[in-house]
């Protein structure tokens, strides 16, 4: 067990629809890291915030957007949703703000989309 | 942007024997991670490489950072059942975009008892 959360483990929903991606981090973790896995691209890293404010970009589309709130949990919102969004995300967390051999990932959300 | 190549893709091995994968980039990486990731579950540290040069091991699994600092390798020595799962390699660049971890396509690993 990390220590990261992620709810809820699977999701399955229609296209055009929006949902909610949770993470917990792990206790005194202060970035979230959200990462999406896709058989064709791998793992691609999306977004991290750091202590509530966003410090890094990745891949992600404008369709997607992520907050991390006053008690570090993050959530990924993921909107309009398309077939070719249904992948695994991952949500890893650290104590500091670079993404290194601190970092712990989650057992990761599977979204399929119908 | 930044890409990782990793191989092989899959392997199928008895139990027992060595294996090795390896990453390569075409750029250069401050630091080299391998990890493996069981299903259902998600990638899980296994060695960290900091130096070009380095060879680091973890039990039964060594790891070593190329002088160029543009590929890695990961052997597995006397494989068992449990070492089944995808292994992958991923790489930081370092400075200011130690955020970005990039990671390869990941080599499945099969092992036959």
């Amino acid at each position: 067990d990390s220590g990261v959360t992620q709810t809820p483990k699977h999701l399955i929903t229609a296209t055009g629809q929006r949902v909610t991606l949770r993470c917990s981090p792990r206790s005194g973790d202060l970035s979230v890291y959200w990462y999406q896995q896709s058989l064709d691209q791998g793992l691609q890293f999306l977004i991290q915030y750091y202590n509530g404010e966003e410090r890094a970009k990745g891949n992600i589309l404008e369709r997607f957007s992520a907050q991390q709130f006053p008690d570090l949990h993050s959530e990924l919102n993921l909107s309009s949703l398309e077939l070719g969004d249904s992948a695994l995300y991952f949500c890893a967390s650290s104590v500091g703000a670079a993404m290194n051999t601190e970092a712990f990932f989650g057992q990761g959300t599977r979204l399929t989309v119908v | 942007g930044q890409q990782l190549n990793q191989s092989p893709q899959s392997m199928f091995i008895q139990e027992g024997e060595d294996v090795s994968m390896n990453c390569t980039s075409s750029s250069i990486f401050n630091t080299w991670l391998w990890y493996k990731q069981d299903p259902g579950e998600g990638p899980v540290l296994l060695i960290a490489l900091y130096k070009a040069g380095e060879l680091t091991s973890n039990g039964r699994l060594t790891a070593q950072f190329g002088i160029t600092r543009k590929d890695s390798f990961l052997n597995i020595s006397a494989s068992i059942p449990s070492d089944v799962g995808i292994y992958f390699c991923a790489g930081l660049p370092g400075g200011g975009s130690n955020y970005k971890l990039t990671f390869g396509k990941g080599t499945l690993l099969t092992v036959n008892p």
